[in-house]
């Protein structure tokens, strides 16, 4: 069955240290899409980044990059030097090819980024 | 500029008063969804239309329904609220080319819906 594991209920950093949010994925299938979204507290769901499972080149756009591994089935998420404005709950999702598009959530990450 | 948009943002609704939700989507995406997302959980899928065919989750309660007159409406209506049923509402919506390939969602700010 597939499922999606943000282990880290909570982070909290102080602005300009950089911080790491874990996402772990299981999955059957071997065509496979996984996402980041941010939430701030406005409550909008923001699009960050989609990946496919036949690319694992990892991907850096301004302060953000993401890690995938197939190999140990993960797709990290680093924001390089915080500022306040990341202080958001941040969910990793995956999708699988055959479930025609439903995006299965991780529990999210709430990250706290204090001045 | 909006894309996905959800009115109104805030709802208050009476327990067991019928109320309905809107979203609307200028992206001409083909496919559009419902979330129920509760404090501090992730965001639920309750349906989603796929052009016109309607599908909706095995969980979803029946006090749920939903309609899409056109590609840019969609409307989720509840019959009769609950106090279980205090969220957020989230609407999203993708092209997909065919049922297999997986596009992006996007998603609309949201109705938080209070039930009194």
């Amino acid at each position: 069955a597939q499922k999606v594991t943000q282990a880290q209920t909570e982070i909290s950093v102080v602005e300009k240290e950089d911080v790491t949010l874990d996402c772990v994925y299981e999955t059957r299938d071997t065509t496979y899409y996984l996402f980041w979204y941010k939430q701030p507290p406005s409550g909008e769901l923001v699009f960050l980044i989609r990946r496919n499972s036949f690319d694992e080149q990892n991907e850096i756009s301004g302060r953000y990059s993401w890690n995938f591994q197939k190999s140990t089935s993960s797709f990290n998420f680093t924001i390089t030097a915080s500022q306040v404005v990341d202080s958001a709950v941040y969910f990793c999702a995956l999708s699988e090819a055959r479930q025609g598009g439903k995006l299965i959530f991780g529990q999210g990450t709430e990250l706290s980024v204090k001045p | 500029d909006a894309m996905v948009i959800q009115n109104p943002r805030y709802q208050v609704t009476q327990f067991g008063k019928p109320v309905t939700l809107s979203c609307s989507q200028t992206l001409n995406h083909n496919v559009m969804y419902w979330y129920q997302q509760k404090s501090s959980q992730a965001p639920k899928l309750l349906f989603h239309y796929y052009d016109k065919d309607f599908n909706n989750e095995a969980d979803t309660p029946d006090n749920f329904q939903s309609r899409r007159p056109n590609t840019s409406f969609c409307f989720l209506d509840i019959r009769s609220p609950g106090l279980g049923d205090a969220a957020m509402y989230l609407c999203a919506t993708s092209r997909d080319l065919d049922r297999v390939i997986t596009d992006t969602q996007y998603f609309g700010p949201g109705t938080r819906l209070t039930v009194l």
